[in-house]
């Protein structure tokens, strides 16, 4: 088993519509959390930290439930540039270096 | 300077060559990582250094070898480069709050 997994999708979204998508983690021990955002095989860029008590950044809405041991993203009003494939990022260590666990990405498709 | 650069952007190689990849940040990160990232696998490390003088195995070592002189410099070394190696690498920081900041990648083809 992965110790992070994610629906790959795509998930084909209409603009404007909402999409939410989630990220299983199987290490309990798990410090950190992060959503990263990925284009055309581009370097992965941070989104969103993912904080215990959810959070939210603009039209963007992330929530951690530890007890089951997953992070979800939800994406409000979804615009054509939100196309893009979405990282589920674990971070194991709280110190300043990390033992990152990467998903392989939920790809979305935002269509006009 | 403003984050992570890597080179080269991309390369083809011949197998049995030898290869080193750059990388150099400018934010004074002590830890750096480097990873491949190939379709449907997701990233995964390769080797990784906590800071300067240090450096340590990830989950797919083989094949690479890394050295850390300096802060700002991690370089990826391929000795004898094989096809499965082809493959897009990216070398990554992170700062104190263990959030990770990556480079622009280079994309190897190995033939």
């Amino acid at each position: 088993r992965k110790e992070v997994e994610q629906d790959p999708g795509p998930f084909n979204v209409p603009e404007g519509a909402t999409v939410a998508f989630n990220c299983t983690y199987s290490n309990s021990a798990s410090q950190s959390f992060f959503w990263y955002r990925q284009d055309c095989r581009k370097e992965p860029k941070l989104l969103m930290s993912v904080y215990s008590s959810g959070n939210e950044d603009g039209r963007f809405t992330a929530q951690l439930n530890r007890a089951s041991q997953y992070i979800s993203l939800l994406i409000r009003d979804s615009k054509l540039s939100d196309s893009a494939t979405y990282l589920c990022v674990v971070n194991m260590r709280t110190d300043s270096w990390g033992k990152f666990q990467f998903g392989a990405g939920t790809q979305v498709v935002v269509t006009p | 300077i403003a984050g992570i650069t890597q080179a080269p952007t991309s390369q083809i190689l011949a197998a049995g060559r030898r290869m080193t990849l750059r990388c150099t940040q400018d934010m004074r990160h002590n830890a750096m990582y480097w990873y491949r990232q190939d379709l449907g696998l997701g990233l995964r490390l390769i080797h990784y250094s906590n800071t300067a003088g240090t450096t340590g195995k990830g989950e797919v070592p083989d094949g690479y070898s890394v050295s850390r002189a300096n802060t700002d410099d991690f370089p990826l070394t391929l000795a004898s480069a094989v096809p499965s190696q082809t493959s897009v690498y990216f070398c990554a920081s992170s700062d104190r709050t263990g959030t990770e900041f990556f480079g622009p990648g280079t994309r190897l083809t190995v033939l």
